[in-house]
């Protein structure tokens, strides 16, 4: 069974830019969540993909916006980056929506705008 | 708002010593309760969770944790630390309805000695 992946691991940028991060589901999973880590915070949740319909987000603006295949895989897109940006970027899968449903993490990637 | 709270931001303990490290949560409805570690550069790894049922729950690692409804809190205790515990330990919470959207705390971050 393959975890969550996440690529790139890391990632420097500048201030403006955008920038594209992706993630893989574990096998069988079809929910996907991003979290946003700043540093010494705990992750804040910024949107969660289910059967690539965006289902549910957290207080983030417009500019950061997803994708989510066929194959349950997904993207987590930013434009016009922001220095306050900076930070992990955590992707979670978990399956099916009812109840609560235990989600497992990747090792995250870390983005650094400059 | 629901939201959680992590008052102890640092904490040292002794290697053999016991660990107990606190989580309160305010919300009106009974929450679905986790407990992550995260070590440096790493992804989140689950502890252990609380849905329903008793309300002292065993995860991996010797760790355990007990729901106390009237406090509002859920308490993470190890009874017996070992050096390799040291990480940064977060507490989330989730609700149905909220499409398994995870609320964490600010973390505490733990310091073993030898």
């Amino acid at each position: 069974e393959t975890g969550v992946t996440q690529s790139p691991t890391h990632l420097i940028k500048t201030r403006g830019q955008q920038v594209t991060l992706r993630c893989s589901s574990q096998s069988g999973h079809n929910t996907v969540s991003w979290y946003q880590q700043a540093l010494g915070q705990g992750p804040q949740f910024i949107f969660q993909y289910y059967r690539e319909e965006e289902n549910g987000r957290g207080n983030f603006p417009p500019r950061f916006s997803g994708l989510q295949f066929p194959n349950y895989s997904s993207e987590l897109n930013v434009n016009a980056l922001e220095l306050d940006d900076s930070a992990l970027y955590l992707c979670a899968s978990s399956f099916g929506l009812a109840g609560v449903r235990e989600q497992f993490f990747g090792p995250g990637t870390r983005l650094t705008v400059l | 708002a629901q939201s959680v709270t992590q008052p102890d931001i640092h904490i040292t303990v002794s290697e053999g010593a016991s660990l107990e490290l606190r989580c309160n949560y305010s919300y009106g409805a009974t929450p679905y309760l986790f407990w992550y570690v995260q070590s440096p550069g790493q992804g989140l790894q689950l502890l252990l969770k609380y849905f329903s049922g008793d309300t002292l729950v065993q995860g991996i690692k010797g760790f355990e944790a007990e729901f106390k409804r009237s406090q509002s809190s859920f308490n993470l205790r190890k009874p017996s630390v070992h050096w390799s515990d040291a990480a940064e330990y977060f507490c989330a919470v989730a609700f149905t309805g909220t499409a398994s959207k995870l609320t964490f705390g600010t973390g505490t971050r733990l310091q073993v000695t030898l």
